[in-house]
C-alpha cells in the first residue's frame, strides 16, 4: 500500500498564478486532511472532509478552496497565490472522525514557493 | 495560552540515555491523544496513541494525565535514530477529529 500521496512535490509559482495540490490515499479512510507547516507556527488545518461529499473550514481556509472527488481523493486549490502562502503542505487520512480509529495518516508533503 | 505547549528544546542527549517529554493542553474536552515524530524536511509520522492507562511500545512509554491535563513520553536507551521532532497532538474533542499540534520538541542524541 502507498498510503497518502501527494503531487506534485515541489513547486514554484508567481503571485496571482493559481493551482492544484493533489491528494489521494489508498486506505479506505473516510476522512482528509489538508495542512500547511511553517517555521515556528506548526501544523495549522485548512480544510477537511469528513466524509466523502462533505467539506468544512479549519483554522486558515482563506484563499484555499477544496474538492473531495471522490472517497479516495481530495485536492486543494489556490486561485490566486500569494507570497503568504509559501509553505510546506501535508494532506492527511484517517479512517473515522470521531472515537475509534482517529489517527491520521500523512503524504510526503508539497513543498510550495510563491514569488 | 497555546492550546498545546511543549518545551522546544533541543535536548541534547548520548546514546543510551532516557529522555522524557512533557506537553500539557488546554482544552478538556479533548478525547484523543497522540505523539507523532518528524524528521527534517519530511512528514509527520504516527509514534503512538495515548491511552489513558498509558501505553508502551518498546522504548517508548507515553502518560496521559487528564486531571493535569498533561501528556508524557519517555524514550529508554536512546538511539542516534530517534533523532527527531517530537510533536504532542491532541483532538478537539469534536466532529470532524480536528487535531491540534504543538510546536514540538527537537531530540538529537548524540554518539
Amino acid at each position: 500500500n502507498a498510503g497518502v500521496t501527494q503531487t506534485p512535490k515541489f513547486q514554484v509559482l508567481k503571485t496571482g498564478q493559481s493551482m492544484t495540490l493533489q491528494c489521494a490515499q489508498d486506505m479506505n479512510h473516510n476522512s482528509m486532511y489538508w495542512y500547511r507547516q511553517d517555521p515556528g507556527m506548526g501544523l495549522r488545518l485548512i480544510y477537511y472532509s469528513a466524509s466523502e461529499g462533505t467539506t468544512d473550514k479549519g483554522e486558515v481556509p482563506n484563499g484555499y478552496n477544496v474538492s473531495r472527488l471522490n472517497k479516495r481523493e481530495f485536492s486543494l486549490r489556490l486561485e490566486s497565490a500569494a507570497p503568504s502562502q509559501t509553505s510546506v503542505y501535508f494532506c492527511a487520512s484517517s479512517e473515522a472522525t470521531w472515537g475509534g480509529r482517529n489517527e491520521q495518516y500523512f503524504g510526503p508533503g508539497t513543498r510550495l514557493t510563491v514569488t | 495560552r497555546k492550546e498545546v505547549e511543549q518545551d522546544p528544546g533541543p535536548f541534547n542527549v548520548p546514546e543510551g540515555a532516557t529522555v522524557a517529554f512533557n506537553c500539557t493542553y488546554s482544552n478538556s474536552a479533548s478525547q484523543s491523544f497522540f505523539w507523532y515524530r518528524q524528521d527534517c524536511r519530511k512528514e509527520p509520522k504516527l509514534l503512538m496513541s495515548v491511552y489513558s492507562s498509558g501505553n508502551e511500545d518498546g522504548r517508548f512509554t507515553a502518560q496521559l494525565n487528564r486531571a493535569s491535563q498533561y501528556i508524557s513520553l519517555l524514550i529508554r536507551d536512546s538511539k542516534l535514530s530517534d533523532s527527531a521532532t517530537y510533536l504532542c497532538v491532541v483532538n478537539r474533542g469534536n466532529a470532524g477529529n480536528m487535531l491540534t499540534f504543538g510546536g514540538g520538541t527537537r531530540l538529537m542524541v548524540k554518539p
